[in-house]
């Protein structure tokens, strides 16, 4: 059983506040990792496509970083604001496996 | 650029019915994967099909099976309904099917067994 692990599972900050989150993955044959945000009643939403050791990607107030070596992925929100209030999953590819292992996401919750 | 649609959105149905959810892909993407969540479950990942073919699977029981059409829209079949088979499920659509590519979710299908 290959696990992808998220934590925390929820965060409650106040607008404003920075905050981060991390994504633990396998470190062996790694291939690819994704970042989505899912707002409630809407459809997961692509953030990254991390591929490298050493990536770090930007949109905006949010990055992420990928540390393949150790299996780990970070994601970054500066001044978070209300409208971030979503689940932030990630999901990870192996190398020859062809098939994405999600984890069960961190929660945001922003408050005004 | 129309998004991914499925239909229905809702559905209801009994324990031993069989379900078929349907899915069309983004305008010119080959790759469509289907997903299952269940309450406290990250996303499942059911099946993957390209150009018609299955390329990939979950560890699913036969009762779940799917197809793809040529023009991409794919199909998920679910016979025989169990209780636990009540969870929302996914469609994912990419362009050229590489896993390093983005993949673009539909809003889902939310069955519930009764």
């Amino acid at each position: 059983i290959l696990n992808v692990e998220q934590s925390p599972q929820s965060l409650h900050v106040q607008e404003g506040d920075s905050t981060n989150f991390t994504c633990s993955f396998p470190s062996s044959n790694f291939y690819a990792l994704h970042w989505y945000r899912w707002e409630t009643a809407k459809s997961p939403e692509a953030l990254f496509v991390m591929t490298l050791n050493g990536d770090e990607k930007k949109k905006g107030r949010i990055s992420a970083t990928l540390n393949t070596k150790e299996g780990y992925s970070y994601l970054y929100i500066k001044g978070s604001q209300p409208e971030d209030s979503a689940t932030y999953l990630c999901a990870f590819l192996r190398y020859n496996f062809n098939k994405f292992y999600f984890g069960s996401g961190t929660k945001l919750n922003v408050k005004p | 650029k129309a998004g991914v649609t499925q239909t229905p959105r809702y559905l209801i149905k009994t324990r031993g019915q069989q379900v078929t959810l349907s899915c069309s892909p983004i305008s010119g993407h080959r790759s469509v994967s289907w997903y299952q969540q269940t309450p406290g479950q990250g996303l499942q990942f059911l099946f993957e099909y390209f150009s018609e073919t299955q390329r990939n699977k979950g560890n699913f029981p036969g009762r779940f099976s799917g197809r793809q059409f040529s023009n991409s829209r794919s199909e998920m079949n679910v016979s025989t309904l169990e209780l636990g088979d009540s969870a929302l499920y996914l469609c994912a659509s990419r362009g050229g099917g590489g896993y390093q590519e983005t993949q673009y979710f539909g809003p889902g299908t939310r069955l519930l067994v009764l």
